[in-house]
C-alpha cells in the first residue's frame, strides 16, 4: 500500500468547517505537512507539526496529529471559495528527508 | 525573486523525441527534486540529488536521467518521449539536516507528448 493517504474529494459548502484526513506509514516520521496546490500552481507548505506535538492551530487552520494511530487531518474554519485546491499531506522521517506525499484530497467550495 | 524555476512551463512534442526540463532554485538548498504530477494529480517522486548522493525511484524508466551542472541546477533529460510520459513535473528543494524540511516548489512543466 502507499505510504500516505488521504481521500480524493471534498465538498463543502462556503462557511462550514472543512475536515481533510490523512493517514501514513512511517513510525518514525518527524515532521508532517499540509501544502496546498491551486490551479496550474506549484504546491506551498500550509502548515507543518512535529511529531511530538498533537494540535497546532494557525488562523483558520488547525492540524491535529494522533501519533498512536498515524493519522492526521487539516480542519479549515469557515472554508472559503479560495480555499478550492488540491490538498497534500507529506511526511518526512529522520532517516530521509525526502518528503513523502499522498495522493491529494481535491476540495471543492460551493455557494 | 522566484526561489525555484523552472523552464518551459509548457512543452509540446512529439513521440520519440529528446527532451530536456531545467530547474534552478536560489535558495541555497541542498537538496533537489523532481516530481511527475499525474492526470488523477497524483505526485511521485522521481529522483532527489544532493552532492553526495542520487536516489532513483526504482519506478522510473532509465529514459529519465537528472543531471547537476552545480548546486543550484537539476535539469531532467527525457530520452525516445512515450505518449504515457505527459504529464506535469516538478522540481523542488529542501535544505539538508535536521529540522523542518519544507519543499520549496516551482511552478511545474507540462509535458504533452503527441
Amino acid at each position: 500500500g502507499e505510504d500516505v493517504e488521504q481521500s480524493l474529494f471534498l465538498s463543502v459548502r462556503e462557511g462550514d468547517s472543512s475536515v481533510i484526513n490523512c493517514t501514513y506509514t512511517d513510525s518514525s516520521s518527524t515532521y508532517l505537512y499540509w501544502y496546498k496546490q491551486e490551479p496550474g500552481a506549484g504546491l506551498q507548505l500550509l502548515t507543518y507539526i512535529f511529531s511530538n506535538m498533537d494540535m497546532k492551530q494557525d488562523q483558520r487552520l488547525t492540524v491535529l496529529l494522533n501519533k498512536k494511530d498515524k493519522h492526521l487531518s487539516l480542519r479549515i474554519a469557515d472554508t472559503q471559495t479560495g480555499d478550492s485546491a488540491i490538498y497534500f499531506c507529506a511526511e518526512s522521517s529522520g532517516g530521509s528527508y525526502i518528503p513523502t506525499f499522498g495522493r491529494g484530497t481535491s476540495l471543492i467550495v460551493h455557494p | 525573486d522566484t526561489a525555484v524555476s523552472q523552464t518551459p512551463k509548457y512543452l509540446v512534442t512529439q513521440m520519440g523525441n529528446d527532451k530536456s526540463i531545467k530547474c534552478e532554485q536560489n535558495l541555497g538548498h541542498d537538496t533537489m527534486y523532481w516530481y511527475k504530477q499525474d492526470s488523477k494529480k497524483f505526485l511521485k517522486i522521481m529522483f532527489s540529488y544532493n552532492n553526495k548522493e542520487l536516489i532513483i525511484n526504482e519506478t522510473v524508466p532509465n529514459r529519465f536521467s537528472p543531471k547537476s551542472p552545480d548546486k543550484a541546477h537539476l535539469n531532467l533529460h527525457i530520452n525516445s518521449l512515450e505518449l504515457g510520459d505527459s504529464a506535469v513535473y516538478f522540481c523542488a528543494s529542501t535544505s539538508d539536516g535536521a529540522g523542518n524540511t519544507e519543499a520549496f516548489f516551482g511552478q511545474g512543466t507540462r509535458l504533452t507528448v503527441v
